[in-house]
């Protein structure tokens, strides 16, 4: 049973455009979420991270969103670059449970030129 | 630099097969992981460790058996190979917990046939 999601598989966005990617989590005692992302035939790389007493953070052209109540966090990328293209991973960690990271499923983004 | 170093980089086994998939790393991180990453599932965890001579598992741990020895290397084995664990498999460290950064090695490519 996943408790983290990414219900869309794909996105698709123009050279410079934002790239919106949604995940929504079910388990209520997470409090921390990352992004991580993922090149072809390499390990993820860390993106970027939130914990659960902030609503927003900021670094560079990516910002992390977090609604609490409504279990949902984005990741925006302003502007998008063909270097972003890659598979984005949203994670989640609950610190009494020994910070184990559950993922999601992933977003492939492609930034069209 | 080496950070995470996985070995090998791909594997082919017989059903029934056992091998050890290895992992080392040269941060001194405590925290070490070990995921497997299949098609619509992302990375779910299979076997982590806080620290030398402590592990615990994971989300998918049936048919692999970890130790940890040492600070540096936290080898995976699988003890009977079958074709459901065909997948790729990534091995992660960080300095404390999952709400740290994670680094991740290259990725093993397993096919069971």
């Amino acid at each position: 049973d996943q408790q983290v999601k990414q219900n869309s598989p794909s996105l698709s966005v123009q050279e410079g455009r934002i790239s919106i990617l949604n995940c929504d989590y079910t388990n209520s005692m997470f409090d921390y979420f990352l992004w991580y992302k993922k090149y072809p035939a390499e390990g993820p790389t860390f993106l970027i991270s939130i914990s659960s007493i902030k609503d927003k953070n900021e670094d560079g052209r990516f910002t992390v969103f977090l609604n609490k109540s409504a279990k949902h966090l984005s990741l925006h990328i302003v502007p998008s670059q063909p270097g972003d293209s890659a598979v984005y991973f949203c994670a989640a960690s609950e610190r009494s449970n020994d910070y184990k990271l559950s993922f999601g499923a992933g977003t492939t983004v492609t930034v069209r030129a | 630099n080496a950070g995470v170093t996985q070995t090998p980089k791909f594997q082919v086994l017989k059903t029934g097969q056992s091998m050890t998939l290895q992992c080392a790393q040269d941060m001194n991180h405590e925290y070490m992981s070990w995921y497997r990453q299949d098609p619509g599932m992302g990375l779910r965890l299979i076997h982590y460790s806080v620290g030398a001579g402590i592990t615990d598992q994971g989300e998918v741990p049936n048919g692999y058996n970890v130790s940890r020895s040492t600070t540096e290397d936290f080898p995976l084995r699988l003890l009977s190979a079958a074709p459901s664990q065909t997948s790729v498999y990534f091995c992660a460290s960080s300095y404390e917990g999952a709400d740290t950064e994670a680094f991740f090695g290259q990725g093993t490519r397993l096919t069971v046939v």
